[in-house]
């Protein structure tokens, strides 16, 4: 099945502590990116990255850093979490958004940071 | 990337058409009309997009005013499982264009 799978699917952690949201998608994809949604301000892209070495900034990327070694994978990185960084994530990837095709989403990561 | 207005609410009977408008007023020549749907707090879900034909897939169709000045998502026999936050998007092609920029979408409910 094509897909975008996040893992994991839900953490708590402590302030100051490193973690890994981890992305993997089975598409073939070129496009991925990574959004975090908060109430009130909708979802907001963190980074995005084109194809592989090749990545950029988006409109939040303060506390956030990502690598793009493989196709296949994105993972989004907190090198110190602080409890602002808590929030609902999502993973994102397209075969070619400067075609018009559309983005396929994962379920999301439910982050805590206490 | 040109802005979008959607009503926040809107109600659907099941079974009936879902009619779920939005303004775009300042797109340009070159941007696409995208409309995907967030089912609670899963990940965003691509509905259907187009330049400036009418568009109809397996889920939905979609209207593009003349002008392109708005348009009209169509459900056209809506179910429970159809209730969600559908998000209406104009974007560019190029550069970091390729960026999605959600609004706060419109949240259908359907009803029995």
């Amino acid at each position: 099945e094509a897909q975008v799978t996040q893992n994991p699917r839900y953490l708590i952690t402590v302030t100051g502590k490193k973690l890994t949201v981890t992305c993997s998608q089975n598409m073939n994809h070129e496009y991925m990116s990574w959004y975090r949604q908060d109430p009130g301000l909708g979802l907001r892209q963190i980074y995005y990255s084109m194809n592989v070495e090749v990545t950029d900034k988006g409109d939040v990327p303060e506390g956030y850093k990502v690598s793009r070694k493989e196709k296949r994978n994105f993972p989004l990185i907190l090198e110190s979490p602080s409890p602002n960084q808590t929030s609902l994530y999502f993973c994102a990837s397209s075969l070619s958004p400067d075609r018009g095709r559309g983005y396929t989403f994962g379920s999301g990561t439910r982050l805590t940071v206490v | 990337d040109a802005k979008t207005t959607q009503p926040p609410s809107m109600d659907c009977a099941e079974g009936r058409a879902a009619n779920l408008p939005c303004n775009h007023s300042t797109i340009s020549g070159n941007e696409y009309v995208y409309w995907y749907r967030q089912i609670h707090s899963q990940g965003p879900q691509y509905i259907i997009h187009g330049l400036k034909n009418n568009e109809t897939n397996e889920m939905a169709s979609l209207i593009i005013t003349e002008d392109r000045k708005s348009s009209t998502l169509i459900l056209p026999h809506a179910t429970l499982r159809d209730t969600a936050v559908y998000y209406c998007i104009v974007r560019g092609l190029t550069g970091t264009a390729s960026k999605l920029t959600f609004g706060t979408g419109t949240r259908l409910q359907v009803t029995l």
